[in-house]
C-alpha cells in the first residue's frame, strides 16, 4: 500500500535554532512531492512542488530536496512566525498521467518556535 | 481576489439530516477536490472532479455525495449515512498546466454533531 510518513510528528525550536522536516514515501509512480504549510483553523498553504530525485527549492527560511525515498524541509534560522504544521503529500495519477486524482498525505509535523 | 471560499465556516448537523457544504473558486481551474481532516490523521480524498458533470470517489466516499454543474462550483452532501461526520472538511482545486500544478486549499469547514 501506498503510503507517506512524516516524521517527527512534533518539534519545538528555540528561534534560530535550524533543523529538518522528514518525508518519506513507499509509493510507485511518483508525479510530484507538495510540501503545505497549515495554520491553526484554516487550509493548507502551498509551498513547494518537487518531480525527481536531487531536485531542490527554496523560500525564505525554507528548503525541499528530494530523494528517490524521502524528501527534507530545512528550515535555517527559524523565527516564531514559522510555527504551523507542515505537511508532505504525494500525487500519484492525474489528469495528464492516468489513473486516480488526489494527493496522499502524511500525517504532518507540528512544529513550535519560540522566542 | 482569486481564491476558494468554502462556507460556511461552522455547520452543526442533526441526527438523521443531511447537510450541504459549499465550495467556489474563481481562479479558473479545472479540477476540484474535498478532503476529510481528522486529528493526527492525514488529509483523506472524499471526491473529486476534472471536468464538470464529472466525479469521481476517492478513498472515503462513502456517506457523501458531490455534483459538478458548473467549473467553479464543487457542493459536498454530507448524508445520514456517514456515521462519524465530525471533521474539518477542506476542498481543493488546480489547475491542468504543462506541469504537475499543485492543488490550492479554501479555508474549511468544520462539521460537528448536535
Amino acid at each position: 500500500e501506498d503510503q507517506v510518513t512524516q516524521s517527527p510528528e512534533a518539534l519545538r525550536l528555540q528561534e534560530g535554532e535550524s533543523s529538518s522536516l522528514n518525508c518519506s514515501y513507499t509509493v510507485s509512480g511518483l508525479r510530484g512531492l507538495f510540501w503545505y504549510r497549515q495554520d491553526p483553523g484554516k487550509g493548507p498553504e502551498f509551498l513547494f512542488t518537487l518531480y525527481s530525485a536531487g531536485e531542490e527549492k527554496e523560500k525564505e527560511r525554507l528548503k525541499a530536496t528530494l530523494t528517490k525515498k524521502e524528501s527534507f524541509l530545512h528550515i535555517t534560522a527559524p523565527k516564531p512566525e514559522d510555527s504551523a504544521t507542515y505537511l508532505c503529500a504525494v500525487q500519484l495519477g492525474g489528469y495528464s498521467g492516468g489513473g486516480a486524482d488526489g494527493l496522499t498525505f502524511g500525517k504532518g509535523t507540528h512544529l513550535i518556535i519560540q522566542p | 481576489d482569486g481564491g476558494i471560499t468554502q462556507s460556511p465556516k461552522y455547520l452543526f448537523r442533526k441526527e438523521g439530516q443531511n447537510v450541504t457544504l459549499s465550495c467556489e473558486q474563481n481562479l479558473n481551474h479545472d479540477a476540484m477536490y474535498w478532503y476529510r481532516q481528522d486529528p493526527g490523521q492525514g488529509l483523506r480524498l472524499i471526491y473529486y472532479s476534472q471536468i464538470v458533470n464529472d466525479f469521481q470517489k476517492g478513498d472515503i466516499a462513502e456517506g457523501y455525495s458531490v455534483s459538478r454543474e458548473k467549473k467553479e462550483s464543487f457542493p459536498l452532501t454530507v448524508t445520514s449515512a456517514q456515521k462519524n461526520p465530525t471533521a474539518f472538511y477542506l476542498c481543493a482545486s488546480r489547475s491542468f498546466g504543462n506541469s504537475n500544478q499543485p492543488q490550492h486549499f479554501g479555508d474549511g469547514t468544520r462539521l460537528s454533531i448536535l
